[in-house]
């Protein structure tokens, strides 16, 4: 069975912290992803990874990075947090046929 | 650029009618289709993907999708509805790049 885990459901941080959002795999792929959900926004592409140390910008990548050191794991950083990033965040992977797969998300507040 | 549209933020529907929720898109060539599900406070779940072939897709608990090239759209439809089926569904399209892109999703709502 496929798997996406993500290292926390709920966190609560406050503006200017330093935040690390982390996405583990199982599945060997090569792709891996970061999006945020926002009522009515749909799904966001914040920054794509298609092999170790790769990494492109998505939709909204301003005020992330990202890190992709091994294959099977995938991180979120924000760098100085702000309210704004109050969000959903979802990662997800794939591999050659295409379909990805979600982790449980990870609920930020910025306070 | 890839975008895709979903009309209706919410669709209700009593249990063991059809229902239907809406996905038009809009991509140049011939795209990548895909319906995902989500729960309450849970990650998105695959449904279903179109990539070529037969236009009418099945997937996973009983939905199936319709691919429509003259009218882009890819409708997700099935025949029964379940009050179990209550959930946020989410159509997305893949063109060019190895990332989706989402319609802001609609929520469906089955009454007993």
């Amino acid at each position: 069975d496929v798997k996406v885990t993500q290292s926390s459901r709920y966190l609560v941080k406050r503006t200017g912290e330093k935040v690390f959002l982390e996405c583990v795999q199982d599945m060997d792929h090569e792709n891996m992803f970061w999006y945020r959900q926002d009522p009515g926004l749909g799904l966001r592409l914040i920054y794509f990874s298609y092999d170790v140390k790769m990494k492109e910008k998505g939709d909204i990548p301003e005020g992330y990075s990202v890190s992709r050191e091994k294959k099977e794991r995938f991180s979120l950083i924000l760098e100085s947090a702000s309210t704004n990033q109050t969000s959903m965040y979802l990662c997800a992977s794939s591999g050659v046929k295409e379909t990805q797969y979600f982790g449980p998300g990870t609920r930020l507040l910025v306070l | 650029a890839q975008s895709v549209a979903q009309p209706e933020d919410q669709v209700n529907v009593a249990e063991g009618n059809p229902l239907t929720v809406k996905c038009t898109y809009s991509v140049s060539g011939n795209p990548y289709l895909f319906w995902y599900v989500q729960y309450p406070n849970r990650g998105l779940q695959f449904l279903l993907k179109y990539i070529t072939g037969d236009n009418l897709v099945k997937g996973s608990y009983g939905f199936e999708a319709e691919f429509n090239k003259s009218q882009t759209s890819f409708h997700l439809k099935k025949p029964s509805a379940l009050v179990s089926d209550s959930a946020l569904y989410f159509c997305a399209v893949r063109k060019g790049r190895r990332a989706l892109t989402f319609g802001s999703g609609t929520r469906l709502q089955v009454q007993p």
